[in-house]
């Protein structure tokens, strides 16, 4: 089955730095999705972006994909010590199959 | 805003007992999933549903049974517990249009003794 990766696996910044986290895939997808997960608790769903989409914007984040070399980034502007979460790629196919990365941990230090 | 509620935060077992964990959504949503995700590994899916009384085997099926009896609750099984299957537990859910995101319970950390 296909599978997201994150990279880096963790990332530790100061407070008002950016922080990129990338997740690169398999196969063919319908669209990408980032989460985040704070320590001990579910994963909330951030930002969907479908293949046929370049980059997205949210508040803080900003995500792109390029489906030529199966990759997506997430970027936080400006992060804050409250940013501090795993965060997830999940891919979703046209099946509606959903394959999440072993996800990314980010610390942004006060 | 859809909430999904998972019946224990926390819950300790012993080695061969039956446990079931509870998922309760409140967002008349069709598909529901249970994953496990242990360090490094990401989620797994163990089972998912998109309708009542429909199942599917997700990825790590074996030792676990699901059922769904209503639209708004979907169970996991462990038929006899075994000490491999401490792990966190995770219910979601999400409508059966493509294009939308799961919403996720806040997880049971399951310990088997």
């Amino acid at each position: 089955s296909q599978q997201g990766e994150e990279d880096p696996q963790a990332l530790s910044i100061q407070e008002g730095e950016n922080a990129t986290m990338n997740c690169s895939y398999k196969t063919s997808i319908n669209n990408l999705q980032w989460y985040r997960q704070n320590s001990g608790r579910g994963l909330v769903h951030l930002i969907l972006i479908r293949s046929n989409e370049r980059e997205k914007h949210s508040g803080r984040l900003r995500v792109t994909l390029d489906t030529s070399k199966k990759s997506s980034s997430l970027l936080i502007t400006a992060s804050r010590a409250a940013d501090t979460a795993s965060y997830f790629c999940a891919t979703e196919d046209y099946g509606q199959n959903f394959v999440f990365g072993p996800g990314t941990r980010l610390s942004v230090l006060p | 805003d859809v909430k999904v509620t998972q019946s224990s935060r926390y819950l300790v077992k012993r080695t061969g007992e039956k446990v079931f964990l509870e998922c309760v959504q409140d967002m008349d949503h069709e598909n529901m999933f249970w994953y496990r995700q242990d360090p490094g590994l990401g989620l797994r899916l163990i089972y998912f549903s998109y309708d009542v009384k429909m199942k599917e085997k997700g990825d790590i099926p074996e030792g676990y049974s699901v059922s769904r009896e209503k639209k708004e609750r979907f169970s996991l099984i462990l038929e006899s517990a075994s000490t491999n299957q401490t792990s966190m537990y995770l219910c979601a859910s999400s409508p059966i249009q493509i294009n939308q995101p799961q919403h996720f319970g806040d997880g049971t950390r399951l310990s088997i003794l």
